[in-house]
């Protein structure tokens, strides 16, 4: 059961390069999310997909861009990463939260912007 | 905008006692949740609370939600050092788009003989 999958695990990267965060589930879930998630701040949302072809911003989209590429895939952009980016990025997906549905999430990417 | 606070932010408890992690949010909310995490890993879902009064409990762990007074609680009894652990607590906000989860920022629970 492979659930919500992403991809790396773990980048470094300097300050102004770009970089992608892949994220699929096999769940056949509508919803994705992207979120943030810093020492002492909790999880905070970056981005949201409710559903194929829709996104939108969460809490804290500055300097990210997001694509929802099929119903499977949702990935993360950072254009110019910044050391303020360095944290640890979590991908869930859920199949409908209207219904109760609970969120599911993936093992985590992190990253250090140097 | 919700939002979503949790107290205490860390916790250390004995083996054998009981406490309370309180959550607390800001706007309507009709459905909260809570979710486990381990250090280094990804977080697991513990409970979901879907109505006024709705009560649920697993092993050592007992969640409510009052959505009157817009708070909810996850009661530990008799601790164990398994339960230590970071717990989060959030709370679904509709939009336009669809819904998505404001999470507080976290209790951390460490659990002493």
């Amino acid at each position: 059961n492979a659930g919500v999958t992403q991809t790396p695990k773990f980048q470094v990267l300097k300050t102004g390069q770009s970089m992608t965060l892949q994220c699929a589930q096999d769940m056949n879930h509508n919803s994705m999310y992207w979120y943030r998630q810093d020492p002492g701040m909790g999880l905070r949302l970056i981005y949201y997909s409710a559903s194929e072809g829709t996104t939108d911003k969460g809490e804290v989209p500055n300097g990210y861009n997001v694509s929802r590429l099929n119903k499977r895939e949702f990935s993360l952009r950072l254009e110019s990463a910044a050391p303020s980016q360095t944290s640890v990025y979590f991908c869930a997906s859920s199949g409908n939260i209207a219904t109760n549905e609970k969120l599911f999430f993936g093992s985590g990417t992190q990253l250090s912007v140097l | 905008e919700l939002k979503v606070e949790q107290n205490p932010l860390f916790l250390s408890m004995q083996e054998g006692k009981n406490y309370t992690i309180y959550c607390n949010y800001s706007t309507t909310s009709d459905r909260l949740y809570w979710y486990r995490q381990d250090p280094g890993k990804s977080l697991e879902s513990l409970f979901v609370l879907l109505s006024n009064g709705a009560v649920k409990q697993e092993g050592r762990l007992m969640a409510s939600l009052d959505t009157k007074a817009r708070l909810s609680t996850l009661h530990i009894t008799a601790a164990v050092h398994d339960l230590s652990a970071t717990y989060f607590c959030a709370a679904s906000q509709a939009s336009n788009s669809g819904y998505a989860l404001n999470f507080g920022k976290g209790t951390s629970l460490l659990v002493t003989p």
